[in-house]
């Protein structure tokens, strides 16, 4: 079968540096993406990697590494609106996005 | 640009009754998703659109049915609700397929009494 896990819930300090990872396991691979998901509110594209390494964009970053079937979500500067949910997906064979339960971010002042 | 739309925002249905999701997105993107997302899981296929007359099941069809007559809209009806159904319904659309970022809708709360 395939499957996505995520850590449930992290908490994390205003300022800090905190990883989100995401480890998979899916028929083929086509990308990996991380949507960040306010409460209440729909997921919103974050980041997409194709190719291992580091994608930078500003105080966000993702890694991924396809021979182990890993990736992490890097949060920078920690700021309380950073609080939401983190969404890890995994574009498999046939071009379909399979979902991780997400990771619940708690930032504390 | 609107982006993804979607009504109700909130609906309660009886069991056994029947109601249509809209979706409308105004992007020009061919491919469109209905997902569900249950507390604590992750968002689940319902089913999908890569065109206008073109639909396929996802993970979780049973229970739901989609037609796609033009390219802007992707309504997702519900017959014979269930308690089972209770859940946030969202509609995404991309231009292309799951190399694609997928833009959604604010989503539907829809609870099965």
């Amino acid at each position: 079968g395939q499957n996505i896990d995520q850590p449930t819930e992290m908490t994390a300090t205003e300022g800090a540096i905190v990883q989100i990872n995401c480890t998979y396991q899916t028929s083929g691979f086509n990308g990996l993406f991380w949507y960040q998901q306010h409460a209440g509110e729909a997921p919103t594209f974050l980041s997409y990697n194709v190719l291992d390494g580091l994608e930078e964009k500003g105080r966000f970053s993702s890694f991924l590494s396809r021979s182990k079937g890993y990736s992490y979500l890097l949060l920078k500067e920690l700021q309380m609106k950073d609080s939401a949910s983190y969404l890890c997906a995994v574009s498999d064979s046939n071009y379909q996005l399979i979902w991780g339960a997400g990771t619940k971010l708690i930032i504390k002042p | 640009n609107a982006g993804v739309t979607q009504t109700p925002k909130f609906r309660i249905l009886k069991i056994g009754q029947s109601m249509t999701l809209q979706c409308t997105q105004d992007m020009n993107h061919n491919y469109m998703y209905w997902y569900r997302q249950d507390p604590g899981m992750g968002l689940k296929l319902i089913y999908y659109s890569v065109g206008a007359g073109i639909t396929d099941k996802g993970e979780v069809p049973n229970g739901y049915n989609v037609s796609r007559s033009t390219t802007e809209d992707f309504p997702l009806r519900l017959e014979l609700a269930a308690p089972s159904q209770t859940s946030v319904y969202f509609c995404a659309s991309s231009y292309r397929d799951a190399r694609d970022t997928q833009y959604f809708g604010p989503g539907t709360r829809l609870t099965v009494l």
